[in-house]
């Protein structure tokens, strides 16, 4: 089992641009959650979606959006972007949520700079 | 508002030396409470949960509501206990967890 893959690594876009980060969880895993980690800061929750749906939602403006497809795999977009977005996006990967268990499982990241 | 503190950025001892990284929340109700780690070259993964009350690779977690407190300690320090420590917290009825700045625990030789 590879664990939750993300894609991706690294990326370098201009203010105003869009991008989209994926995110592959965990096998067995049907919830993912999208956390933004500036540097020299703890991760920050952004979103959750489970079947397919936005579950829960971070301070965050609606210029990040998401989506999960069928298989679970899910993608993070984020419009217009501002130097301020600069930073390593997690995803993490449950099932059904939190549910008693606090553990997240985490990719490795995509770190986007923007220019 | 809901917030965990991490005073300390950084940390270091040496080999054998007692470990406290600490942790204060805030939050109105009863939350659950985590560590999470972070090894060099590794992504982030639960060290340990209050609710568990147990102790994993030597460490320990006491949740002091009096105190709105969660510290880690170990009482013996190793050199692959250097790593990036996270203090995260859970609301009740939600899934997301609300992480702190972090601490760097650095062990010498």
């Amino acid at each position: 089992d590879a664990g939750v893959t993300q894609s991706p690594t690294h990326l370098i876009k201009t203010r105003g641009q869009q991008v989209t980060l994926r995110c592959s969880p965990k096998s067995g895993h049907d919830t993912v959650s999208w956390y933004q980690q500036a540097l020299g800061q703890g991760p920050q929750f952004i979103f959750q979606y489970y079947e397919e749906e936005e579950r829960q939602r971070g301070n965050f403006p609606d210029r990040f959006s998401g989506h999960q497809f069928p298989n679970y795999s899910s993608e993070l977009n984020v419009n217009a972007l501002l130097l301020g977005d600069s930073a390593l996006y997690l995803c993490a990967s449950s099932s059904l949520g939190l549910a008693n268990t606090g553990e997240l499982f985490f990719g490795e990241g995509s770190r986007l700079t923007v220019l | 508002a809901q917030r965990v503190t991490q005073p300390e950025k950084l940390l270091s001892v040496f080999k054998g030396a007692p470990v406290e990284l600490k942790c204060n929340y805030s939050y109105s109700g009863s939350p659950e409470l985590f560590w999470y780690v972070q090894y060099s070259r590794q992504r982030l993964q639960l060290l340990l949960r209050h609710i568990s009350r147990e102790s994993i690779k030597g460490f320990t977690a006491d949740l002091n509501k009096g105190e709105t407190s969660f510290h880690l300690k170990k009482p013996f320090a190793q050199e692959e206990d250097s790593a990036m420590y996270y203090c995260a917290l859970q609301a009740y009825n939600t899934d997301k967890l609300i992480f702190g700045t972090g601490t760097r625990l650095q062990v010498f030789p």
